[in-house]
């Protein structure tokens, strides 16, 4: 199974704040990653696809990129609604493997 | 409107069997994969399987083959998670997905918690 590996686990910041969260893949993936927000409760929404597309109504201020086999989620201006829980998610290979999450808190 | 409309939470007994459902509407239930995600209380994501309702093709995490089956009934647009005997351990919530026309997991059921305890 292809790992992918979330850093950091926890990230503490602030409204308007700058974040990235890093995920990385125990093999190459190609662009095959997503990116998932999870907020208490609810179902997981899918934020990005094919490692920097936005999906169909997200905001703007979220973006994705690759290095190699690191792939990074980018809020640029955070906003309350954005304090959540973020998933990486790869499509490369059976079985589609998450990494274990990353909590945004203030 | 893409809708995945999940069965009701269940309190289970250890060894019990189990079929929890999700049913699809607002778009063709044949044309996409639907796939389940386990999530254990205050863990991650767990991705078991996904299967397509046009031949019931599957497709199993090694960590959940052999220990839940996916299947589906065409004729009401629904997908099924079974288990035939239940641990203490399958405790968790339970979500369908629709896969996108990339395999991305688009729209989500609203979960189901299934407890497992003797």
């Amino acid at each position: 199974d292809i790992q992918l590996a979330q850093s950091p686990s926890l990230l503490s910041a602030s409204v308007g704040d700058r974040v990235t969260i890093t995920c990385r893949a125990s093999q190459g993936i190609s662009s095959f990653l997503a990116w998932y927000q999870q907020k208490p409760g609810k179902a997981p929404k899918l934020l990005i696809y094919a490692t920097s597309i936005l999906q169909t109504g997200v905001p703007s201020r979220f973006s994705g990129s690759k290095s190699g086999t690191e792939f990074t989620l980018t809020i640029s201006s955070l906003q309350p609604e954005d304090f959540a829980t973020y998933y990486c998610q790869q499509l490369h290979s059976y079985p589609r493997t998450f990494g274990q999450g990353t909590k945004l808190e203030i | 409107e893409v809708r995945l409309a999940q069965s009701g939470a269940e309190v289970k007994k250890p060894g019990e069997s189990l079929k929890i459902s999700c049913q699809g509407s607002g778009y063709t239930f044949t044309g996409r994969w639907i796939g389940w995600v386990r999530q254990k209380s205050g863990e991650g994501l767990e991705w078991m399987g996904i299967i397509h309702p046009s031949d019931s093709a599957t497709k199993y995490s090694p960590s959940f083959q052999g220990q839940v089956t996916l299947s589906v009934d065409r004729s009401i647009n629904t997908a099924y998670l079974e288990w035939g005997r239940l641990r203490a351990s399958d405790t968790a919530v339970y979500y369908c997905a629709r896969t996108d026309a990339y395999g991305n997991f688009d729209f989500w059921g609203q979960g189901t918690l299934v407890n497992v305890s003797s």
